[in-house]
């Protein structure tokens, strides 16, 4: 399969747990982003990498979350000290080169804080 | 705002019949794109199309762009159950993709 993986699928934790998400891309996409999708809503954008280097980060990123492409091809999203509201679907996707080009999206992974 | 808004929020017709969901936007565009959701899954692309195309085709979905009314219409053709899910519009701003809330689709048999 050479779709975008991501691991785990489901995770559940207790509230001030740390948290780490993996997201394997397709491995010739240089370009990786991670959303949030809260239940009824749509994707959101949370950042974005091109090669290793994180181009741009949210608002939505508190200083709770990091994220990290260190060799330019899998991601990890990590969340510290998670709340209740972190509950969600964290969704990473990959595109190629070309900006405007179309995102290939993971199966996400569910996030539920107790 | 660069999101899109996407109408209705939720649709249930027959297997078999077409369905017709709408999408406004305020901003400019380069591209619209619309994905499909099934439920509980990642989102899995359907169309692309461009600001300078007014129609573009893919199987039994078929896309419009208005961009002088800042809308973009997805029809789909002699639905099937399995087409039931949600469907999102999604403009590019700059790198990432801004969406919709979606139209929630059921197919009913």
């Amino acid at each position: 399969d050479t779709g975008v993986s991501q691991d785990p699928r489901h995770k559940i934790t207790k509230r001030g747990q740390n948290v780490t998400f993996r997201c394997d891309p397709i491995s010739e996409h240089n370009r990786l982003y991670w959303y949030r999708q809260t239940l009824g809503q749509g994707p959101e954008f949370l950042t974005y990498f091109q090669n290793e280097a994180q181009l741009e980060k949210s608002r939505l990123l508190s200083d709770r979350f990091s994220a990290e492409r260190p060799k330019g091809s899998f991601s990890t999203l990590e969340i510290q000290r998670t709340e209740q509201g972190d509950s969600a679907m964290y969704l990473c996707a990959s595109s190629p080169r070309l900006a405007g080009e179309t995102q290939y999206f993971g199966p996400g992974t569910r996030l539920l804080v107790l | 705002s660069q999101q899109g808004e996407e109408d209705p929020q939720a649709l249930s017709i027959q297997e078999g019949e077409n369905a017709t969901m709408n999408c406004s936007y305020k901003t400019s565009i380069n591209n619209l794109q619309w994905y499909r959701q099934n439920s509980g899954r990642g989102l899995v692309h359907l169309i692309l199309i461009r600001s300078n195309e007014r129609e573009k085709h893919s199987g039994r979905l078929r896309v419009t762009l208005d961009t002088s009314k800042k809308s973009s219409s997805l029809l789909i053709t002699a639905s099937r159950a399995a087409d039931t899910a949600s469907y999102f519009c999604s403009l590019q701003g700059a790198q990432k993709l801004v969406f919709g809330q979606g139209t929630r689709l059921t197919i009913n048999p």
